[in-house]
């Protein structure tokens, strides 16, 4: 069964510094993709990254960026000149074969002026 | 952009009513799935379906069924509701395979 595991339920940084978000999953697949999704509390879910497991190279947009190791079976979230409005709940999320999103509990991230 | 649109953001119900959570889509995608979400647990997948008449179980499917009658609508039903069906239920769907869900904001349901 696959799984994904964050193991920090809160996190907390001062706007403009940086904060990384930990992950980790465990699959019997090598063909995966993981994904960051934020929730507001406006409650929409917004998908902030994709990375294909087969790729290598780190995915990035704009601010954000992943450590992704594939073998470590881990995928941080890098925030970067962390602003006001990224402040939400950070989901890590894994999907394979036939859909089927598996979500990690949550990361609460309070971003402080 | 694809819209999802969930039919209530709130939602209050009794124990033992029959609960009917609609969703529906405006694109022509084949996959639609029903997440509950609970503090700490995340996103927890109770039903999906790939295609009209078609569904599958998720991880959590007990107490709940699903209809999917037309392509553009899901919809899931809490035959008879319980306390510890409180929470919020998202909807989402997906086309082909390794794209990333969109999801609809969410019901908050609460059954007293």
């Amino acid at each position: 069964a696959q799984t994904v595991t964050q193991s920090q339920p809160e996190m907390s940084v001062q706007e403009a510094e940086t904060v990384t978000l930990s992950c980790t999953y465990d699959t019997s697949e090598s063909d995966y993709y993981l994904f960051w999704y934020k929730q507001p509390p406006s409650r929409q879910m917004i998908l902030v990254i994709r990375q294909e497991a087969y790729k290598q190279q780190n995915a990035t947009e704009n601010r954000f960026s992943v450590n992704f190791q594939k073998a470590a079976k881990s995928f941080s979230l890098k925030i970067s000149d962390s602003q006001l409005g990224d402040a939400a709940m950070y989901f890590c999320a894994l999907i394979q074969g036939a859909q089927k999103l598996v979500f990690g509990q949550g990361t609460r991230l309070t971003i402080n002026p | 952009d694809v819209k999802v649109t969930q039919s209530s953001r709130y939602l209050v119900k009794r124990t033992g009513e029959k609960v009917f959570l609609e969703c529906v889509q405006d694109m022509d995608h084949e996959n639609m799935f029903w997440y509950r979400q609970d503090p700490g647990l995340g996103l927890r997948l109770i039903y999906f379906s790939y295609d009209v008449k078609m569904k599958e179980k998720g991880d959590i499917p007990e107490g709940y069924s699903v209809s999917r009658e037309k392509k553009e609508r899901f919809s899931l039903i809490l035959e008879s509701a319980s306390t510890n069906q409180t929470s919020m239920y998202l909807c989402a769907l997906t086309g082909t395979s390794g794209q990333p869900q969109h999801f609809g904001d969410g019901t908050r349901l609460s059954i007293l």
